[in-house]
């Protein structure tokens, strides 16, 4: 079936590193890749979204590309800000599909 | 537009008792998803409407569990009885369309403790 694996949070990090946050998946076809974003007592925004191979989404600093020939879709950016701390998840919409699939999802802090 | 609302933001109840969530969709969406969210679990799919009728309920726990969407408005997440391992956030989310990419707008979620 279609999957999603996320690096294990938590994630803290202090403000103007570089963030990377892992995902693969498991899908046949060509899925639809997403990043969501949780902040603390809110429902889940989109990030960015890349909806074939070596697409590259980007938003708010945010990149993710995506890469099928290593069924990833790894979420950076190059400078993280206290108000970047959420939890994020990696999810994807099979072929076809309405159901989305998500990841487990990281917790990110970002110190000042 | 308001985005998704869904009430009770809280619901602390007692076990056996019956709760109801409430969901309003964004104006236009057709389609409609009820999510839970736990520590152990993750963001599950419960169900998902299209047009107001019910299209995969395969993630839907148990006969507990029921879901309605009497008009493209409103919809409603029935657990009767309840358990305390039903305490989790439930989120509903709505979409437009079938466009590959089509962004789902999440509510702020109701967050069920039973007790």
């Amino acid at each position: 079936g279609n999957s999603v694996t996320q690096m294990e949070g938590p994630v803290t990090l202090s403000e103007e590193a570089f963030l990377t946050i892992n995902c693969t998946y498991t899908a046949t076809g060509y899925p639809s890749l997403f990043w969501y974003v949780q902040y603390p007592g809110e429902g889940l925004q989109l990030l960015l979204k890349a909806t074939k191979a070596d697409d590259k989404g980007s938003n708010k600093g945010f990149e993710a590309t995506y890469r099928k020939e290593t069924t990833s879709f790894h979420l950076e950016k190059g400078s993280v800000q206290v108000s970047d701390s959420a939890v994020y998840f990696c999810a994807l919409r099979a072929q076809g599909a309405q159901k989305l699939v998500f990841g487990q999802g990281t917790r990110l802090t970002i110190n000042p | 537009d308001a985005g998704v609302i869904q009430s009770p933001r809280h619901e602390v109840t007692e076990m056996g008792q019956e709760v109801t969530l409430r969901c309003k969709p964004i104006s236009g969406h057709d389609y409609l998803f009820w999510y839970r969210q736990t520590m152990m679990r993750g963001l599950e799919l419960l169900i998902y409407f299209n047009n107001n009728v019910p299209i995969d309920d395969s993630g839907m726990p148990e006969d507990r569990f029921s879901a309605k969407m009497p008009n493209a408005s409103f919809s409603t997440l029935k657990i009767q009885p309840s358990e305390p391992r039903d305490s989790a956030v439930y989120f509903c989310a709505s979409s437009f369309g079938l466009a590959v990419y089509n962004e789902q707008f999440f509510g702020p979620g109701t967050r069920l403790t039973v007790l």
